[in-house]
């Protein structure tokens, strides 16, 4: 069966340090893979998907870059974070029709 | 362009039924889904509907779409305490097939009552 995981489930960080978030999809190959981020419990904004390795659409213009160095892993990265990159980073991906998500990670920068 | 809309907010009494309505505008939908969040998890897959269908139901979850006004509903029959949660409605434009992505809209809170 498929799983996704998603790493760390917490981080803080302080303003201007660097970011690195991981995600990786067992059980599948060549899956359509997408990083969201939901701010204060409401909806989901959609930052980047990727339908291959090396193939990263960006949704919004932002501090933050995404990586897809291999078919299975999804990075979200950025060089110096600002207070408003605070939120819950979910990753997801998707076979076909349908999204499964990560678990997510809180992201609190201070 | 594409939006999602939903109420905000529901409370309902338990083994109640809730009702949770979502709006969307993107005629070319193929595809809708509802969501569930419990507080700091992901997201769960509840259920979907294809968009040439009127009704999916599996065990207490039953989905509605009304394709004409655009309206999709979700279900819960016999509420439980379990079931508080926010729900999001989804939809995947026909244009964005090939891609994948999906429109959310803002999540309904549930709030189910002893």
């Amino acid at each position: 069966s498929q799983t996704i995981h998603q790493w760390p489930a917490t981080l803080v960080q302080p303003v201007g340090s660097p970011l690195s978030l991981e995600c990786t999809v067992e059980g599948t190959s060549n899956p359509n893979l997408y990083w969201y981020r939901q701010a204060a419990g409401r909806g989901l904004q959609l930052l980047f998907y990727s339908v291959g390795i090396g193939q990263i659409s960006s949704e919004v213009p932002q501090n933050l870059s995404a990586s897809r160095p291999q078919d299975r892993q999804f990075i979200l990265s950025s060089k110096k974070l600002l207070l408003s990159d605070s939120g819950f980073y979910l990753c997801a991906w998707s076979p076909a029709d349908v999204q499964y998500f990560g678990a997510g990670t809180r992201l609190s920068v201070l | 362009g594409e939006d999602v809309e939903q109420s905000l907010f529901l409370s309902v009494r338990e083994g109640d039924s809730s009702v949770i309505n979502c709006t969307y505008t993107d005629s070319s939908s193929t595809y809708l889904y509802w969501y569930k969040q419990e507080p700091g998890a992901g997201l769960q897959l509840l259920t979907y509907i294809f968009s040439n269908m009127d009704m999916k139901q599996d065990q207490r979850l039953t989905v509605l779409l009304n394709k004409k006004d655009k309206h999709l509903s979700l279900r819960i029959a016999d509420t439980q305490t379990g079931d508080s949660a926010i729900y999001f409605c989804a939809e995947q434009s026909g244009t964005s097939s090939n891609t994948g992505k999906l429109i959310f809209g803002q999540g309904t809170t549930l709030q189910v009552k002893p």
